[in-house]
């Protein structure tokens, strides 16, 4: 199974400051028949089903906005909130789709300092 | 708009069975990969398993936890996904997440969640 592991587990930004969450596969994600890499960002907030931020690492989803973006290939990754929002307070995952089992790294909590 | 809506959870010993169903709307539930993942209460995601569409042979994969217990079926004819649990544990208790998988360069991402339901296995 390909294991993610998330750092940090939390993080404490300022309002208006850069957040940096780093995810690393223990197997490379990246499809070499079409350069693409099977990694997911999602952002849950409490008593909300998880939210597709960003698909094939770097693709930001419709509607998501463009402060939310992501980084990387084959086994390390990372999203950047390039300015905090005081909406942005949740739980980030990164989550592999390249091999079953799919998995998702532990989560990191965000929270404003 | 795309909808999914889980329903069948609740309280259950353990041993005993359970049937959640996913009604998708908005969609061709046909043409996505019905994927279940679930929450223990305050963990974080564990994928437990998919299925594929009819064009991919209804193939469906289980993470090692549930393989040989759950069960995830689908009836597009009624847009609706089922995930079927026997032999059920207490560390099952979680909330449980049906989600879209869509299907592009051949990998399924998991775009729309439900809002989930709750399966609590205790005596």
């Amino acid at each position: 199974d390909i294991v993610m592991t998330q750092s940090p587990d939390s993080l404490t930004v300022s309002l208006g400051e850069r957040a940096t969450i780093n995810c690393k596969s223990s197997q490379s994600v990246l499809f070499s028949s079409n350069n693409k890499n099977f990694l997911g960002w999602y952002q849950q907030k409490p008593g909300q089903p998880p939210k597709l931020l960003i698909y094939w690492a770097s693709t930001r989803e419709s509607g998501v906005p463009d402060r939310f973006s992501g980084s990387g290939s084959g086994t390390d990754f990372t999203l950047t909130i390039s300015s905090l929002q005081a909406e942005d307070v949740a739980v980030y995952y990164c989550h592999q789709y390249y091999n079953t089992p799919y998995t998702f790294g532990q989560g990191t909590k965000l929270e404003i300092k | 708009e795309v909808q999914l809506v889980e329903s069948g959870g609740g309280l259950v010993q353990p041993g005993r069975s359970l049937r959640l169903s996913c009604t998708a709307s908005g969609f061709t539930s046909g043409d996505a990969a019905m994927t279940w993942v679930r929450q223990a209460p305050g963990k974080g995601l564990e994928w437990v398993g998919l299925i594929r569409t009819k064009a991919f042979g209804a193939t469906t994969e289980y993470a090692a936890s549930v393989k040989g217990r759950f069960t995830i079926s689908r009836d597009d004819s009624n847009s609706i996904a089922y995930l079927q649990m026997n032999g059920l544990k207490t560390e099952d208790t979680a909330v449980y997440y049906c989600s879209r998988g869509r299907r592009v360069s051949g990998g399924w991402y998991l775009d729309y969640w439900g809002q989930g339901t709750l399966v609590t296995v205790s005596s």
